[in-house]
């Protein structure tokens, strides 16, 4: 069985420029969590997410992030205008319904120049 | 809101040896669940240990093992016969068990290294 899958692994932007992270969960996982993790931090909570509803987004920031988890394909977490503090490595992880185990994926590790 | 506390940045051990990570936290929950990951140089988050927070029996997993000190609000991890390959950062995590599914929050974590 595939675990959770994100890509890109490595992603480089620009001041001011788009970031579309994806995050394929687990098969059966209805519930997809976002994860940030800065340099020398440990992993702070930013969206959870079922299929076509936002659960809870208290972790994310206000303006310039946003998330989806459409019926159909990937998790989306999307960045716009990104600045050099969005650099860190953001990591998914997913869940199946009633369960409190979550199941992570290796991470995007995003680069802002 | 939870919080989790980790007050050893950075720790080594001797290969063989045991060593043991803190971690405390702070909630008003009475149900929950505690967790210790590992973060290896690949930075995949790998689950090491889980303890429930009604079960008063240590959690053990092979070479790791927890102390769980519910009223101190304390959740140790123990690595006993320390192998090269646990060199890594250590995450505590505590989650709140609800009706649904709920986040983690994390501790800030503790860098392992096992020397040989």
């Amino acid at each position: 069985n595939a675990g959770v899958m994100q890509n890109p692994r490595h992603l480089v932007r620009r001041r001011g420029q788009e970031a579309r992270l994806r995050c394929s969960p687990v098969k059966g996982h209805s519930h997809v969590y976002w994860y940030r993790q800065l340099p020398e931090e440990g992993l702070k909570f930013m969206v959870y997410l079922q299929k076509e509803n936002i659960i809870d987004e208290s972790g994310m920031p206000k303006e310039r992030f946003s998330a989806e988890f459409p019926k159909e394909g990937p998790s989306i977490l999307r960045i716009q205008q990104v600045v050099r503090g969005d650099s860190a490595a953001y990591f998914c992880a997913s869940s199946p319904q009633g369960a409190y185990e979550q199941y992570f994926g290796p991470g995007t590790r995003l680069t802002v120049t | 809101a939870q919080t989790v506390t980790q007050s050893q940045p950075e720790m080594s051990v001797q290969e063989a040896e045991t060593v043991t990570l803190s971690c405390t936290y702070d909630t008003s929950e009475s149900n929950y669940y505690l967790f210790w990951y590992k973060q290896p140089p690949s930075r995949q988050m790998i689950l090491v240990i889980r303890q429930e927070a009604y079960k008063q029996q240590n959690a053990t997993e092979n070479r790791f093992s927890v102390n769980f000190q519910k009223a101190a609000k304390s959740f140790s991890l123990k690595i006993s016969d320390s192998q090269l390959g646990d060199t890594a950062m250590y995450f505590c995590a505590f989650m709140k068990r609800g009706s649904g599914n709920t986040p983690l929050v994390f501790g800030k974590g503790t860098r392992l290294s096992v020397i040989a």
